[in-house]
């Protein structure tokens, strides 16, 4: 168990919904990584949050949006969706320092757009 | 424009012996480098990692081996054993100031050991 959480587990949705996916970090790591991985692709890197402030921007689509709340959870959110969203996504949150730079991933959140 | 490469889709070992996973990256600006093993329906878990001051680290059975010249690293299991059975990602991280240090992974690479 990494002590990192995302709700929910699956996702089934049809194309133009919009959903919304939860994660929160390990107690006291202030960073959250989104990453979405498609079919037979790794992990892409899709924004980072660090203490509620938008820190990167990856190859994420206009009609996707994330947010850190002050308790540092964090929200993403996917709307106008289309089939090829359908992907596992994941978050991850991490220290941040620049010696050690693991990320702890959480179990991920199954999004099945029909 | 794939910037970590896992050239090696599967690989099979026998129990006992060594599994030596590689990774190549083309980016010389990344100075970090993590292994993460990924069962099914799990997310991937962090395994070892590497500066790029060094060039060997070693953690119970996994070692990294990180060869800087040729922008190249592998991971090395020994013994493997049946549990090892996953898909290894490979991942990169350069320093691009303040707090961001994403990760740049490879497609991975499923290993089997066989009993």
């Amino acid at each position: 168990d990494s002590g990192v959480t995302q709700t929910p587990k699956h996702l089934i949705t049809a194309t133009g919904q919009r959903v919304t996916l939860r994660c929160s970090p390990r107690s006291g790591d202030l960073s959250v990584y989104w990453y979405q991985q498609s079919l037979d692709q790794g992990l892409q890197f899709l924004i980072q949050y660090y203490n509620g402030e938008e820190r990167a921007k990856g190859n994420i689509l206009e009609r996707f949006s994330a947010q850190q709340f002050p308790d540092l959870h964090s929200e993403l959110n996917l709307s106008s969706l289309e089939l090829g969203d359908s992907a596992l996504y994941f978050c991850a949150s991490s220290v941040v320092t620049s010696g050690r730079r693991e990320q702890f991933f959480g179990p991920g959140t199954r999004l099945t757009v029909l | 424009d794939q910037q970590v490469k896992q050239n090696s889709p599967s690989l099979s070992v026998q129990e006992g012996r060594i599994s030596i996973l590689n990774c190549d990256y083309t980016n010389s600006m990344f100075d970090y480098f993590l292994w993460y093993k990924k069962y099914p329906a799990e997310g991937p878990t962090f395994l070892i990692s590497i500066s790029s001051i060094k060039d060997k680290n070693e953690d119970g059975r996994f070692t990294v081996f990180l060869n800087k010249s040729a922008k190249h690293l592998s991971l090395h299991i020994v013994p493997s054993q049946p549990g090892d059975s996953a898909v290894y990602f490979c991942a990169a991280s350069a320093y691009s100031g303040g707090s961001n240090y994403k990760l740049t992974f490879g497609k991975g690479t499923l290993l089997t050991v066989n009993p």
